[in-house]
């Protein structure tokens, strides 16, 4: 079934460590994102990526940096995770042709770094 | 610059009664605006996109270019509409367009 995974679903994580944020899409979506969002909140972008290869920051700076070597996976990684880092990653992935701004979303990490 | 803007961020009204979420936007060009939804303990998923012209869950919403607004209205209000809702603007038909949320306003629904 097409679709966007987000792994871990939660994870908690002290001060330092190097963690990596996991998203896959069944879609067969070329452009992919990846939002902050604490619970209720606004969205923030902070990478996306139209192919492989391909990879921008997005409006809102992020200490995290992805990389996109196969079309349907995009991972996010926070080299040293501080307590500021902790809120919600949401993965995204969207079809360029037709070209369209419909985003599907994944069902999101919540980071707490302690 | 481009921006979308969702002047209420808690909107409550009784069920039955109408809803209506406001969104302004400002963009240069043609835009394409959608209503993003999130409801408790699931995923933001589209709602509504303007050029569908379409009525999903009983809501719906006019693109007015000349107010430059993407109000989100309903009719009578129900339980299960309480959730987040999400304007958002993309830059039309480019492929390299992305997308802007506005911050989001939370629809309570009081029985």
């Amino acid at each position: 079934e097409a679709d966007i995974y987000q792994t871990p679903r939660y994870l908690v994580i002290g001060t330092g460590k190097k963690i990596t944020l996991e998203c896959s899409q069944t879609m067969g979506h070329d452009k992919m994102y990846w939002y902050q969002q604490d619970p209720g909140m606004e969205l923030h972008l902070i990478h996306y990526s139209y192919g492989v290869n391909s990879t921008e920051k997005g409006d809102l700076s992020s200490e995290s940096t992805v990389s996109r070597i196969r079309t349907e996976h995009f991972p996010l990684t926070l080299e040293s995770a501080r307590p500021s880092h902790t809120s919600q990653y949401l993965c995204a992935s969207s079809s360029r042709v037709p070209a369209s701004g419909t985003q599907y979303f994944g069902p999101g990490t919540r980071l707490l770094v302690l | 610059a481009q921006r979308v803007t969702q002047p209420e961020k808690l909107l409550s009204v009784f069920k039955g009664a109408p809803v209506e979420l406001k969104c302004n936007y400002s963009y240069s060009g043609s835009p394409e605006l959608f209503w993003y939804v999130q409801y408790s303990r699931q995923r933001l998923q589209l709602l509504l996109r303007h050029i569908s012209r379409e009525s999903i869950k009983g809501f719906t919403a006019d693109l007015n270019k000349g107010e430059t607004s993407f109000h989100l209205k309903k009719p009578f209000a129900q339980e299960e509409d309480s959730a987040m809702y999400y304007c958002a603007l993309s830059g039309g038909y480019s492929s390299a367009s992305k997308i802007i949320f506005g911050s989001g306003t939370r629809l309570s629904i009081r029985p």
